[in-house]
């Protein structure tokens, strides 16, 4: 079975500082991996995904991630922060071979708190 | 390029009553579709998934059930609330390749009174 953690309930950034939210994953084989942001009171945005190929995926708003397979991670990094960058972060893997389900499976979240 | 709308964006309803959630996607066909549930801002829970028109995957037992009249349309319903399903419900929606993302709308907040 697949499975996800974000270890961090909250992570607190100034702003203009780097920041990093971390993942890590489980799966039997290869996965797909993802990073949403969700504002309060809407739905998830998508801001990258990882399928194959270059370990450090960019995305949307300077957001970018580091896929590390030995380590079984997918950390979200920003070099410069924004106090706008202030949301929830969840992490999704979905399984290579999964034929079924056809859902991602979701971290549990991690709240950024960028202070200006 | 593609759209899902969720309605309505809040609702207050008695312990008791019956629920409809309406979910709806414009600009792409046969998409897969996704009901979630997310409390107290937190984890979310995946309640049904539609990979087609009348196909309809329980993720978990509970007090809701899911339908797909439409291509593009889901629906949550409930016969009778009850307390326990108060939360955020999140409507997602991904074209059929496993690395595709799921899109979401902007959810319906549902309170039980």
């Amino acid at each position: 079975a697949q499975s996800v953690a974000q270890p961090e309930d909250q992570v607190n950034v100034a702003e203009g500082n780097p920041l990093t939210v971390k993942c890590t994953y489980s799966v039997s084989g290869n996965p797909y991996l993802f990073w949403y942001v969700q504002y309060p009171n809407r739905g998830l945005q998508f801001l990258l995904k990882y399928i194959t190929g270059d370990n450090l995926v960019k995305g949307s708003y300077g957001f970018e991630a580091e896929f590390n397979k030995s380590q079984t991670s997918f950390h979200l990094k920003k070099p410069s922060a924004l106090v706008s960058d202030s949301a929830l972060y969840f992490c999704a893997v979905r399984e290579f071979w999964d034929m079924g389900r056809r859902a991602l499976t979701f971290g549990s979240g991690t709240r950024l708190q960028v202070q200006p | 390029s593609q759209t899902i709308h969720q309605w309505p964006a809040t609702l207050v309803q008695p312990v008791g009553s019956p629920l409809s959630l309406e979910c709806t996607v414009e600009g792409t066909s046969n998409p897969n579709l996704y009901w979630y549930r997310q409390a107290a801002g937190r984890g979310l829970q995946l309640l049904f998934y539609s990979v087609g028109i009348g196909q309809i995957s329980s993720e978990v037992p509970q007090n809701l059930s899911a339908s797909r009249p439409q291509d593009r349309q889901f629906i949550l319903s409930s016969k009778k609330l009850l307390l326990s399903d108060s939360g955020f419900y999140l409507c997602a929606w991904s074209q059929g390749a496993k690395n595709q993302p799921q899109h979401f709308g902007d959810g319906t907040r549902l309170s039980i009174l």
